[in-house]
């Protein structure tokens, strides 16, 4: 069965621009989390969207948000970017909400800003 | 944010011994935890879980131990192949933090 997949890959942006993130879990599978990776910061938990609904936030800015759509593929967006915002931002997906029964990563977007 | 990840600390074992990795977790309630395994360029895999109902699982070459008493976990790897040189990370869950927090990182290196 397909696994989590994120687009796009890679992209550059410049500082102040706006970058939207695509995330389509795995099938049947309704709840999605982000994370943001960086070398210094680790890990660090973004939002995660169950049955359409934002179920838990993570301590970032308002710049940075998401949404899920009623096939479960979610999106998300952050706005005037800056340069702490490049990393890796991690999609994973899991059956029941809050990754209690685990969850499963794609392999991510990594956001350069210049 | 809630995940801290500042120095990575580096194991490095010899191909055919055994590794050990350690992760100490900082929520009591913790009921749910996860090993990872990251490889450069891609996205955490998962390896093995365990809930706090236990104190070990295995997998094939794999074996986590959980002790509640002093909220610590370790990931031992049996055999430990290039292949498995990665980040591992592990990841702790609550019904009251309702979400999933990683922990700092071990680089495993394997070295033949």
């Amino acid at each position: 069965k397909a696994g989590v997949t994120q687009t796009p890959r890679y992209l550059i942006k410049t500082r102040g621009q706006q970058v939207t993130l695509s995330c389509s879990p795995i099938s049947g599978h309704r709840s999605v989390s982000w994370y943001q990776q960086t070398p210094g910061q680790g890990l660090q938990f973004l939002f995660e969207y169950f049955s359409e609904t934002q179920r838990n936030k993570g301590n970032f800015p308002g710049r940075f948000s998401g949404r899920q759509f009623s096939n479960s593929r979610s999106e998300m967006n952050v706005s005037t970017l800056e340069l702490g915002d490049s990393a890796l931002y991690l999609c994973a997906s899991s059956l029941e909400a809050a990754g209690m029964s685990g969850y499963t990563f794609g392999s991510g977007t990594r956001l350069t800003v210049v | 944010g809630e995940s801290v990840g500042l120095h990575l600390p580096t194991l490095s074992v010899q191909e055919g011994d055994n590794s050990i990795i350690n992760c100490a977790y900082s929520n009591s309630a913790s009921d749910y935890f996860i090993w990872y395994k990251q490889e450069s360029g891609k996205g955490p895999q998962f390896i093995i879980d365990i809930r706090s109902n236990m104190d070990k699982r295995q997998g094939q070459r794999v074996t986590v131990l959980l002790n509640k008493t002093v909220k610590h976990l370790s990931l031992q790897i049996a055999a430990t192949q290039p292949g498995d040189s990665a980040v591992y990370f592990c990841a702790e869950n609550s019904y009251n933090t309702d979400k999933l927090i990683f922990g700092t990182g071990t680089r495993l290196q394997v070295f033949p």
